[in-house]
């Protein structure tokens, strides 16, 4: 079974400065794995996605993820944290055995920036 | 472009009264069409998924059932609620193939009373 974890419950980073959301995966075989974020009483907005190729994907407002198959890891990043940024992030997994594949969330990551 | 509406935004229901939520996707043809439920503003819990009409998979066993009477249509329901219903519940899509994202309304707050 395909599995996603994001260890920190909650990170804490100052304006302005790097921050990093973690997230390792188990699946069968090769994965493709989704960076979502979530706003206060809102749906899930996407962010950005691995399929295959480079191991850095860039994505929506400033993110990136690098995917990194021996550490089985696609850890969110930012070079500089904005307040707005502050939000619930959510990493997700799907295999790409044959057939219909459903996609396994992690359980979200708070990310509050603090001005 | 693409559009999902998910109605109503929040809902306050009785023990033991029906529900029904409905989603609509615009600007697509053939989704992939999701009902999730998120506790606590945590995790996500998929409820029920469906790749075609009338083609429901049910995840978890429960008090609801969904159905997709139409391509772009996908609704939620149940019989009786019960005081476990209430959350928060998010319909979503995504195109054929596994590497696409998937695109989520705006949420249903559901609290039953």
């Amino acid at each position: 079974a395909q599995s996603v974890a994001q260890p920190e419950d909650q990170v804490n980073v100052a304006e302005g400065n790097p921050l990093t959301v973690k997230c390792t995966y188990s699946v069968s075989g090769n994965p493709y794995l989704f960076w979502y974020v979530q706003y206060p009483n809102r749906g899930l907005q996407f962010l950005l996605k691995y399929i295959t190729g480079d191991n850095l994907v860039k994505g929506s407002y400033g993110f990136e993820a690098e995917f990194n198959k021996s550490q089985t890891s696609f850890h969110l990043k930012k070079p500089s944290a904005l307040v707005s940024d502050s939000a619930l992030y959510f990493c997700a997994v799907r295999g790409r055995s044959g057939g219909y594949q459903k996609v396994t969330f992690g359980i979200g990551t708070k990310l509050q920036v603090i001005p | 472009s693409q559009t999902i509406h998910q109605w109503p935004a929040t809902l306050v229901q009785p023990v033991g009264s029906p529900l029904s939520l409905e989603c609509t996707v615009e600007g697509t043809s053939n989704p992939n069409l999701y009902w999730y439920r998120q506790a606590a503003g945590r995790g996500l819990q998929l409820l029920f998924y469906s790749v075609g009409i009338g083609q429901i998979s049910s995840e978890v066993p429960q008090n609801l059932s969904a159905s997709r009477p139409q391509d772009r249509q996908f609704i939620l329901s149940s019989k009786k609620l019960l005081l476990s219903d209430s959350g928060f519940y998010l319909c979503a899509w995504s195109a054929r193939g596994g590497n696409t994202e998937a695109f989520f309304g705006q949420g249903t707050r559901l609290t039953v009373v």
